[in-house]
């Protein structure tokens, strides 16, 4: 069974320009969350989908969006970088209210 | 939201020792209580959780306890060996919706 696939794996973007970055949920989880974790810091909470619908929201500008397909994959969009958008940015899916969350390898979003 | 605080930030153990990593909460609806081990260079990785309705949780040398009164659950290694490095964290969720982690905690276990 695969796990949590996300790509790409590393990406280099010019302040101001957009990025998309792309999850495939574990075959059968519904619920996807995206995470920003800066070097040293814990993963920051960013959104939740679950069933395609959005479940939660953490305390990012709304410079973030994200979305859920149909299969349950998910992508994150983040507009007008910023330097300090340079983090690894993880997705991890899981079932819907128990399990804990099976996390991908993650992006590495560098912007400069 | 939730907050979750960690501590402490880095601790540093001599083989065969105990390691303890404590975190507090701040939303009592939190049921969910996972930790997650990250070594470098890697995701992290579910190691262990504990649901509101239990006190404690072992799984061979790791243990997790839960004090819901006082919104607080620690991890705790034991006979620590230098494969337990990593980076550690805690986190909090209501329902596995939401999850909030904790800052980490670097753990190293010296030879």
């Amino acid at each position: 069974d695969a796990g949590v696939t996300q790509s790409p794996t590393h990406l280099i973007k010019t302040r101001g320009q957009q990025v998309t970055l792309r999850c495939s949920p574990i075959s059968g989880h519904k619920s996807v969350s995206w995470y920003q974790q800066v070097l040293g810091q814990g993963p920051q909470f960013i959104f939740q989908y679950y069933e395609k619908e959005e479940r939660g929201r953490g305390n990012f500008p709304d410079r973030f969006s994200a979305r859920q397909f149909p299969n349950y994959s998910s992508e994150l969009n983040v507009n007008a970088l910023l330097l300090g958008d340079s983090a690894l940015y993880l997705c991890a899916s899981s079932l819907a209210g128990y399990g804990g969350y099976t996390f991908g390898s993650g992006t590495r979003l560098t912007v400069v | 939201g939730e907050n979750v605080e960690q501590h402490p930030s880095t601790l540093s153990v001599q083989e065969g020792d105990s390691a303890v990593i404590k975190c507090t909460y701040s939303d009592s609806a939190s049921n969910y209580f996972p930790w997650y081990k990250q070594e470098l260079g890697k995701r992290p990785q579910l190691i262990i959780d504990i649901r509101s309705n239990v006190g404690e949780k072992k799984d061979q040398r790791i243990a997790v306890t839960l004090n819901k009164t006082a919104k607080h659950f620690s991890l705790h290694i034991t006979e620590t060996q230098p494969e337990d490095s990593a980076v550690y964290f805690c986190a909090a969720s209501n329902n596995n919706n939401d999850m909030r982690f904790g800052a980490g905690t670097r753990l190293t276990v010296k030879p």
